[in-house]
């Protein structure tokens, strides 16, 4: 069965350092796609970052990074040059099986804090 | 509108009303999802739209719970007689087609709170 663990609950950081989130996911599938979306305290779910399980190349977008190593099962978020903006609730996911479409299941999420 | 639009923003009921959230998908986007998220916790998988069939209900956690998607575009989660474990965020979401490496879209959410 699918499964996702993010395994820090809260991380803390000053501006303009580097971060990295954790995650860790188990899957059935050979092709899959890893998502990390983030969450700020108004609600709303923001999609940041995707790896294909066949990419080979690291994802990135911006000051968003992936540290995928797929034969760990890891996909590691990393964000450069944090910035106060950057608190919010991050989860990463992964879909689940489904007869088409394919809806996700999601980490507990890891609460970042940015201080000045 | 450009992105996913849910509406109430915020809904109050009192035990046993029965309440309709809303989400007005992205323009085009076939696929639909509707999740709910309790407080501290990742979003949960409800039920899933393509176009207008409803192709999975797994996660529907009663039958209270009932999703349309008449037109392949507005979908509508209604929840009767609510009970006070049906607090939380419901969120929908949003593809273009679904596929497993399909980024979904969310709507900011509606906070149901049953009294």
């Amino acid at each position: 069965a699918q499964k996702i663990t993010q395994t820090q609950p809260g991380m803390f950081v000053q501006e303009k350092e580097a971060v990295t989130l954790d995650c860790t996911y188990d899957t059935s599938d050979q092709s899959y796609g890893l998502f990390w979306y983030k969450q700020p305290s108004s609600g709303e779910m923001i999609f940041l970052i995707y790896q294909g399980s066949y990419d080979e190349q690291n994802a990135t977008e911006g000051r968003y990074s992936l540290n995928f190593q797929k034969a760990r099962k890891s996909a590691n978020l990393v964000i450069s040059a944090s910035q106060l903006g950057d608190s919010a609730m991050y989860f990463c996911a992964i879909p689940l099986p489904n007869q088409a479409g394919t809806a996700l299941i999601f980490g507990k999420g890891t609460t970042l804090s940015v201080s000045s | 509108g450009a992105g996913v639009s849910q509406s109430p923003r915020y809904k109050v009921a009192k035990r046993g009303q029965d309440v309709a959230l809303r989400c007005d998908p992205i323009s085009g986007h076939v696929s639909l999802f509707w999740y709910q998220q309790a407080l501290g916790q990742g979003p949960e998988f409800l039920t899933y739209f393509q176009n207008e069939a409803q192709l999975d209900k797994s996660g529907l956690p009663s039958d209270r719970f009932f999703a349309e998607r008449p037109e392949g575009s507005v979908s509508t989660l209604k929840i009767q007689r609510t009970q006070q474990e049906d607090s939380a965020v419901y969120l929908c979401a949003s593809s273009a087609t679904g596929g497993v490496f399909q980024p979904q879209h969310f709507g900011d959410g509606t906070r149901l709170s049953i009294l």
